[in-house]
């Protein structure tokens, strides 16, 4: 079964600092994409990044970049230069196998950015 | 970019009512439609799959008499929670998958808080 697991359910970080939130995931798919959403008090699904598993090289959008280990099953997001609209709930997601390629989440990590 | 209009952003109705949810893809044609719950601060459970002039397909657990989903064009998508009860208060969000929709795929509506006294 594919699997995705965050195991931070909080975390903070200083305005300006930079913080990295975990996931692993569980495929048996050799190719493959990931993705870290982010859903502010809004509520609405906001894509942060993506990586593309046969990619080597890691996948990064401005202020934000991951850190993806294949062969450990590891894709953490890295936020750097951390500003307060960054306060939010981050997802990990994984597509499932199969024709409608669902996404499958985590449990998330609520980050909040302190000023 | 890709966007998806969802209505109503909420409502609030009386146990045993009918509320429709609908999302429209406003750029792009919305080939499959993903639903999804969400309790507070947890995370998206997906509910059913719908592809466009097709049945839905549910996850194990959803009740499908409970949650109509319907797909009939290639632009909307509705959920209907019929015959709500408290339990069904939460907040409903669709993703549409489609051509030509950018986002890698995957494009969220704004979601749904049903609230049900």
């Amino acid at each position: 079964a594919q699997t995705v697991t965050q195991s931070q359910p909080e975390m903070s970080v200083q305005e300006a600092e930079t913080v990295t939130l975990s996931c692993t995931y569980d495929t048996s798919e050799n190719n493959y994409y990931l993705f870290w959403y982010k859903q502010p008090p809004s509520r609405q699904m906001i894509l942060v990044i993506r990586q593309e598993a046969y990619k080597q090289q890691n996948a990064t959008e401005n202020r934000f970049s991951v850190n993806f280990q294949k062969a450990a099953k590891s894709f953490s997001l890295k936020i750097s230069d951390s500003q307060l609209g960054d306060t939010a709930m981050y997802f990990c997601a994984l597509p499932l196998s199969g024709s409608a390629r669902q996404l499958t989440f985590g449990s998330g990590t609520q980050l909040t950015v302190l000023p | 970019g890709a966007v998806v209009s969802q209505h109503p952003s909420w409502v609030i109705c009386k146990s045993g009512t009918s509320v429709k949810i609908e999302c429209r893809s406003l750029d792009f044609q919305a080939t499959t439609m993903f639903w999804y719950r969400q309790f507070p601060k947890q995370s998206l459970m997906l509910m059913a799959t719908s592809n466009e002039g097709s049945k839905a397909t549910y996850e194990q657990g959803v009740e499908k008499d409970k949650f109509l989903i319907n797909h009939a064009s290639l632009t909307l998508s509705t959920l209907t929670v019929t015959s709500a009860h408290p339990e069904d208060s939460s907040f409903y969000i669709c993703s549409a998958q489609g051509a030509g929709n950018g986002n890698y795929g995957y494009t969220f509506g704004s979601g749904t808080r049903l609230t049900v006294v």
